[in-house]
């Protein structure tokens, strides 16, 4: 496995209150993105970094905020939480810019109560 | 807007049948095109891409522009491929920007 962890790996939290999910990696590679996996969606971006400090919105940001302060760090935030969260997440990392091989995390458990 | 359908929520097939797994894609431009699965208890990982060309553990996709379609198929089918494959693809206009399918839970028995 590429050197892609998340932490935590299960959360349960109540309506309202604020989460933070973390992947972290070992790999140095420019490119980190945040999925959600829901049953019959398959997997949706919600957003994606290609650089420090650069971000950009995928397909299912609504509710959500992202941050990277250091290559190996990207921190998804639900600001308020809602039961509509409840999904299990993934970090992918890619080296290249052009439409390259994903590398992917573990997994976050989350349940919004 | 790019969509990815694979219409087959699970595929059952007796181990040594052949096998496919459909995925159609709706597109502007020329998208790259993606297999990736996902066994019990493992991380999600890419199993081909188009543009390699490779086959890889006895799969290949072929591209069929005309039906956009990148359907994944395996001449004999063996217990351990048992596991759930996701079509994907990357946006033309942002590689960034990938779009999967719902999934295919493919059930290889003995």
């Amino acid at each position: 496995d590429a050197g892609i962890t998340q932490s935590p790996r299960h959360k349960v939290t109540e309506t309202g209150t604020p989460v933070t999910l973390r992947c972290h990696q070992t790999e140095n590679h420019r490119y980190m993105y945040w999925y959600r996996q829901d049953p019959g969606h398959g997997l949706r971006l919600i957003h994606y970094s290609y650089g420090v400090k650069d971000t950009d919105k995928g397909e299912v940001s609504d509710g959500y905020s992202v941050s990277r302060s250091k290559t190996e760090d990207f921190l998804l935030t639900l600001e308020s939480a809602t039961s509509s969260q409840t999904s299990v997440y993934f970090c992918a990392i890619s080296e290249d810019s052009g439409p390259d091989t994903q590398y992917f995390g573990p997994g976050t458990r989350l349940t919004v109560l | 807007a790019q969509r990815v359908t694979q219409p087959e929520k699970l595929l059952s097939v007796f181990k040594g049948a052949p096998v496919e797994l459909k995925c159609n894609y709706s597109y502007s431009g020329s998208p790259e095109l993606f297999w990736y699965v996902q066994y019990s208890r493992q991380r999600l990982q890419l199993l081909l891409r188009h543009i390699s060309r490779e086959s890889i553990k006895g799969f290949t996709a072929d591209l069929n522009k005309g039906e956009t379609s990148f359907h994944l198929k395996k001449p004999f089918a063996q217990e351990e491929d048992s596991a759930m494959y996701y079509c994907a693809l990357s946006d033309p206009y942002n590689f960034n920007k990938f779009y999967f399918g719902s999934g295919t839970k493919l059930n290889v028995k003995p």
